[in-house]
């Protein structure tokens, strides 16, 4: 039983439009979340995280907004853009313990 | 600056064969350090971590084991590779006092043939 989903597998969004990914959680214990990006062939890397004392949390054009009471978070990148292409992963955890994964979101920004 | 490096990039291996994938972290000390697979709609599987030389937990029974023989290093083995074993393997390290971000290194495509 998957303890994070990302039900989406895969979206398409216009340039210079709004992506939104969506990743679902399970366990209440969860209280620290990520968001990595993944290219074809290459590790992940890390694009944002929220903690659970906060309900939003905003580098750039990336944006993760966190509903505890839904178990429910999600990631807006505005505008989008081509190189944004690629896997996105949600991760979380209780913390001080180890990450679950999610099995992500393929997002193509089309041009 | 702290970087991770993981090698080989790519592998083909047949049945029955060892397996050796190594992976060293720079820049910093007593990392946690972690190995995933990355298998088809179930996102990054956590295999093995480990805390600190010589203490390796597992989270998934099969067929490969890990060891951490220095401070910055971490190694996934197989004695006898099986088909199943195919994937994306990636290593990874977190800063040891807080959960944080992971930094994940380049991973290796495991081909067992």
């Amino acid at each position: 039983d998957q303890q994070v989903k990302q039900n989406s597998p895969s979206l398409s969004v216009q340039e210079g439009r709004i992506s939104i990914l969506n990743c679902d959680y399970t366990n209440s214990m969860f209280d620290y979340f990520l968001w990595y990006k993944k290219y074809p062939a290459e590790g992940p890397t890390f694009l944002i995280s929220i903690s659970s004392i906060k309900d939003k949390n905003e580098d750039g054009r990336f944006t993760v907004f966190l509903n505890k009471s839904a178990k429910h978070l999600s990631l807006h990148i505005v505008p989008s853009q081509p190189g944004d292409s690629a896997v996105y992963f949600c991760a979380a955890s209780p913390w001080g313990q180890n990450f679950v994964f999610g099995p992500g979101t393929r997002l193509s920004v089309l041009p | 600056s702290q970087t991770i490096h993981q090698w080989p990039a790519t592998l083909v291996q047949p049945v029955g064969s060892p397996l050796s994938l190594e992976c060293t972290v720079e820049g910093t000390s007593n990392p946690n350090l972690y190995w995933y697979r990355q298998a088809a709609g179930r996102g990054l599987q956590l295999l093995f971590y480990s805390v600190g030389i010589g203490q390796i937990s597992s989270e998934v029974p099969q067929n490969l084991s890990a060891s951490r023989p220095q401070d910055r290093q971490f190694i996934l083995s197989s004695k006898k590779l099986l088909l199943s074993d195919s994937g994306f393997y990636l290593c990874a390290w977190s800063r040891s006092t807080t959960t944080t971000e992971a930094f994940f290194g380049q991973g290796t495509r495991l081909t067992v043939v």
